[in-house]
């Protein structure tokens, strides 16, 4: 099974600063990987696809790159909305599985 | 507007059945796949599974198989998750989500587009 790790677990910036959060995968997932926004009490919304596709209807703000086993997001100035637990999702070869990182919590500083 | 509206929270005793729900609209129901998804208090999500409502066909992730029945009925946009005997540990909040479908080449992708906003089961005694 594929492992995805994020890091940092917790991310402290302030409105306006830049986000650069990291998604490393056990083994390669070429560009097969999505990010996902979870705010308190809310689903899961998703930003980013294949690695570097942004969903519809989201901001130019988010933007997704790597392949293979590392991977980013980056969010170039942070909203007050921004603020939030976001997660990398891969998907396996062979009988699908799907896993999901850890998470990392962007906070306000 | 797509949207994928679930059934309401339920509390319930260890060893209860239970069967909550996944209704779509604004889009072809049969015609997307369905997967499900848990997310056990404070911590991150878990894949469980995957229906096809258009024939039904079913597959789980490894940690849920002969754990849960995941069915859908197409005749009414829904989709179901079930448990025949529940354990405290399944104490969560369950998501269906709606898998995205590539634009070009209309291939089914394992990313999910549209989520449900959850259903939170409780199991105590």
């Amino acid at each position: 099974e594929i492992v995805l790790t994020q890091s940092p677990a917790t991310l402290s910036l302030s409105p306006g600063e830049r986000a650069t959060l990291s998604c490393r995968a056990s083994q390669s997932v070429s560009s097969y990987l999505a990010w996902y926004q979870q705010r308190p009490g809310q689903a899961p919304r998703l930003l980013i696809y294949d690695a570097s596709k942004r969903a519809s209807g989201i901001p130019a703000r988010f933007s997704g790159s790597g392949s293979g086993t590392d991977f980013t997001l980056t969010i170039s100035s942070l909203e007050p909305e921004d603020f939030a637990v976001y997660y990398c999702q891969q998907r396996s070869n062979g009988p699908p599985t799907v896993t999901f990182g850890g998470g990392t919590k962007v906070e306000i500083k | 507007e797509v949207q994928l509206v679930q059934s309401g929270a339920e509390v319930k005793k260890p060893g209860e059945s239970l069967k909550i729900s996944c209704k779509g609209s604004g889009y072809t129901f049969s015609s997307y796949w369905i997967s499900w998804v848990r997310q056990m208090p404070g911590k991150g999500l878990e894949w469980m599974g995957i229906i096809y409502p258009r024939d039904s066909d079913t597959r789980y992730s490894p940690s849920f198989q002969g754990q849960v029945t995941i069915s859908a009925d197409k005749s009414m946009n829904t989709a179901y998750l079930q448990w025949s005997s529940l354990k405290a540990s399944d104490t969560a909040m369950y998501y269906c989500a709606r898998h995205l479908v590539d634009s070009s080449t209309y291939n089914t992708r394992y990313f999910f587009d549209n989520w449900g906003q959850g259903t939170l089961v409780t199991v105590s005694s």
